[in-house]
């Protein structure tokens, strides 16, 4: 049973322009929440994180949005360069649990020059 | 340089043969995970350890074992008993208190014949 979903598998967007990608999740008891970037063949890298108890969380040209009621939340990346061609993660925990996170299926991202 | 160090990158086995996938970390972190990706999907939880000589069973055990007998250490054991074993492996460690991030190997891409 997939608890953090991610049900666009894929996005392009020209550079230059805003780039949103998407993240469900079903558990309610989610507090934690994380952004990876992923090259092929390579390990993912973090990018940014959420705690439940801010709604917006930025750094640089990256931003999460968490809407706790919706169980939803959403990467922003403004401006997209073609750099940031990669699939994106999701990932949710419940932080007193021990740190199991579970990841969506990913978002790959197209940055068209 | 601190990091995350999985080796071999690509290793190939016959079927029937147990292999074992190392992964080693100079960060200092006390927990340490092993995920598996198959195309398509997002990173499924195998194992993980919070401290040394103690780990935990993830969503995908079965199949697989594991040892956690240095800090630094944690290796994964793919056996003969793992029905579908060809996939991408990625470990990562967190320090598990100061901060939840989880930070990834390159992975090793084990193919099975």
């Amino acid at each position: 049973d997939q608890q953090v979903k991610q049900n666009s598998p894929s996005l392009s967007v020209q550079e230059g322009r805003i780039s949103i990608l998407n993240c469900d999740y079903t558990n309610s008891m989610f507090d934690y929440f994380l952004w990876y970037k992923k090259y092929p063949a390579e390990g993912p890298t973090f990018l940014i994180s959420i705690s439940s108890i801010k709604d917006k969380n930025e750094d640089g040209r990256f931003t999460v949005f968490l809407n706790k009621s919706a169980k939803h939340l959403s990467l922003h990346i403004v401006p997209s360069q073609p750099g940031d061609s990669a699939v994106y993660f999701c990932a949710a925990s419940v932080i007193p649990t021990g740190n199991q996170f579970y990841f969506g299926t990913g978002t790959s991202l197209t940055v068209i020059p | 340089d601190g990091g995350i160090t999985q080796s071999p990158k690509y290793l190939f086995r016959k079927e029937g043969q147990n292999v074992t996938l190392s992964c080693e970390q100079n960060l200092n972190h006390d927990a340490m995970y092993w995920y598996r990706q198959d195309p398509g999907q997002g990173l499924r939880l195998i194992y993980y350890s919070q401290i040394v000589n103690d780990f935990q069973k993830g969503d995908i055990a079965e199949g697989y074992s594991v040892s956690r007998e240095k800090k630094e250490s944690f290796p994964l054991t793919v056996t003969s008993a793992q029905k579908n074993p060809t996939a991408f492996y990625l470990c990562a460690s967190s320090s598990g208190t100061s901060s939840y991030e989880q930070y990834f190997g390159p992975g090793t891409r084990l193919t099975v014949t």
